[in-house]
């Protein structure tokens, strides 16, 4: 059973460009979380997704963020017109539906350099 | 809401020595707690997890934790550390009902020097 996945690993672009960035769950989970960890910081929650629906986005960003987690395919972060502040590292975890307390499940995550 | 802090930034120990790093934690409602380890340039990787019973709690690579309701603690210590623990250490809260999402401590940065 593969592991939570993230793509790209790392990811660079300019002030003013988009980002997009993919987690694909443990087979399986339907529950999939992003958090963000900024240098010297430890992590931070942003967005609570299930199948289609946005839970929890008390974490997100006002604007220029927003996440999807479709029917089909991976979950999406999106960033846009990123400023030199979004730099870090994005991580995903994801977690089986009925695991009330249990694991998340985290990826690799993704490095975000803003340039 | 929770918060959690962890009281040591870096731990330094030499191998093989004992090691405990502090988590102190803050909600109005029951949570889980986690132990979380993260080494360089990768994901996080569950240690343990206290969710009822037992306030002791086994992990993986030898570490421990306890719980502690009346001081609020979830320290966790190794009776032995080896080179390879050299990592960050993450503690972490959820709330035991909605959306469970993690509330993560600054970390702390183990050292283990030969």
């Amino acid at each position: 059973n593969a592991g939570v996945m993230q793509n790209p690993r790392h990811l660079v672009r300019r002030r003013g460009q988009e980002a997009r960035l993919r987690c694909s769950p443990m087979k399986g989970h339907s529950h999939v979380y992003w958090y963000r960890q900024l240098p010297e910081e430890g992590l931070k929650f942003m967005v609570y997704l299930q199948k289609e629906n946005i839970i929890d986005e008390s974490g997100m960003p006002k604007e220029r963020f927003s996440a999807e987690f479709p029917k089909e395919g991976p979950s999406i972060l999106r960033i846009q017109q990123v400023v030199r502040g979004d730099s870090a590292a994005y991580f995903c975890a994801s977690s089986p539906p009925r695991d009330r307390g249990g694991e998340q499940y985290f990826g690799p995550g993704t490095r975000l350099t803003v340039t | 809401a929770q918060s959690v802090t962890q009281l040591d930034s870096q731990v330094p120990v030499f191998e093989e020595a004992p090691v405990e790093l502090r988590c102190n934690y803050s909600s109005s409602v029951s949570v889980y707690l986690f132990w979380y380890v993260q080494y360089p340039n990768q994901g996080l990787q569950l240690l343990l997890k206290y969710l009822s019973g037992s306030t002791l709690v086994k992990g993986i690579n030898g570490f421990e934790a306890e719980f502690n309701k009346s001081q609020t603690s979830f320290h966790l210590r190794k009776p032995s550390v080896h080179i390879s623990d050299t990592a960050e250490y993450f503690c972490a809260v959820s709330d035991r009902g909605g959306a469970q999402k993690l509330v993560f401590g600054q970390g702390t940065r183990l050292t283990i020097n030969p």
